[in-house]
């Protein structure tokens, strides 16, 4: 079946470093992912995304890279700062054209210890 | 203020009874989302939107209903609440296809 799961459900880094979330994802037909931020008592926002016909995406001290030949997708963080401590979900779009009904990930959880 | 507006934020309910959670938005998008969260889940669709009259099944939809009253308004009912209906609840909106959804702060439902 499709699924997208998460390598690491708690990540740990030092503030300043540079984290990496990762996720798996099951349907090579999927063409968009996104990644969410989802801070405590909060919905999750809108981070970066990614369309199956690219492998790199930067935007500011985030880069999302999609490797389509392992089916894996991650989240890069530059210099880390405590704001970043949230739960991050990575989600795909399995149809392609006809709906937004994305498949979310559990989720993972970046503690930035200071 | 908030593009996508749920309310209420928290809610406390008997079994048996009968709660709506609504939901609002101003980004004038005609796609509209319920998800319900849960540890270790992460997000599940229960219902969604395309249009006014369109209204479709997600994958756990039992036990819930909704109603798209107009473009911006999509509430979700829970007829009969039970227990494992405690959860917190996302509505959410989209644009076109391959657009982001964007995502309401969230209603926690707590059945007792």
């Amino acid at each position: 079946g499709e699924s997208v799961g998460l390598h690491l459900p708690t990540l740990s880094v030092q503030e300043g470093d540079n984290s990496i979330i990762n996720c798996a994802y099951s349907n090579s037909a999927s063409d968009y992912f996104i990644w969410y931020k989802q801070e405590s008592g909060k919905g999750p926002q809108f981070i970066i995304d990614i369309r199956s016909n690219m492998d790199k995406r930067q935007g500011q001290r985030v880069t999302v890279l999609l490797n389509k030949t392992v089916k894996h997708l991650s989240l890069q963080i530059a210099a880390t700062q405590p704001g970043d401590s949230a739960v991050y979900f990575c989600a795909e779009n399995p149809a392609s054209g006809a709906t937004n009904k994305l498949i979310f990930g559990t989720g993972t959880l970046l503690a930035v210890q200071p | 203020d908030a593009d996508v507006t749920q309310t209420p934020r928290n809610r406390i309910t008997k079994t048996g009874k009968r709660i709506m959670l609504e939901c609002s938005q101003t980004k004038g998008h005609d796609r509209m989302y319920w998800y319900r969260q849960d540890p270790g889940l992460g997000l599940r669709l229960i219902y969604y939107s395309f249009d006014v009259k369109d209204i479709n099944k997600g994958e756990i939809s039992d036990g819930y209903s909704v109603s798209r009253q107009a473009q911006a308004k999509f509430s979700l009912s829970l007829e009969s609440a039970i227990p494992n209906q405690t959860a917190l609840y996302f509505c959410a909106t989209s644009g076109w296809v391959g657009n982001t959804i964007y995502f309401g702060e969230g209603s926690w439902l707590t059945v007792v």
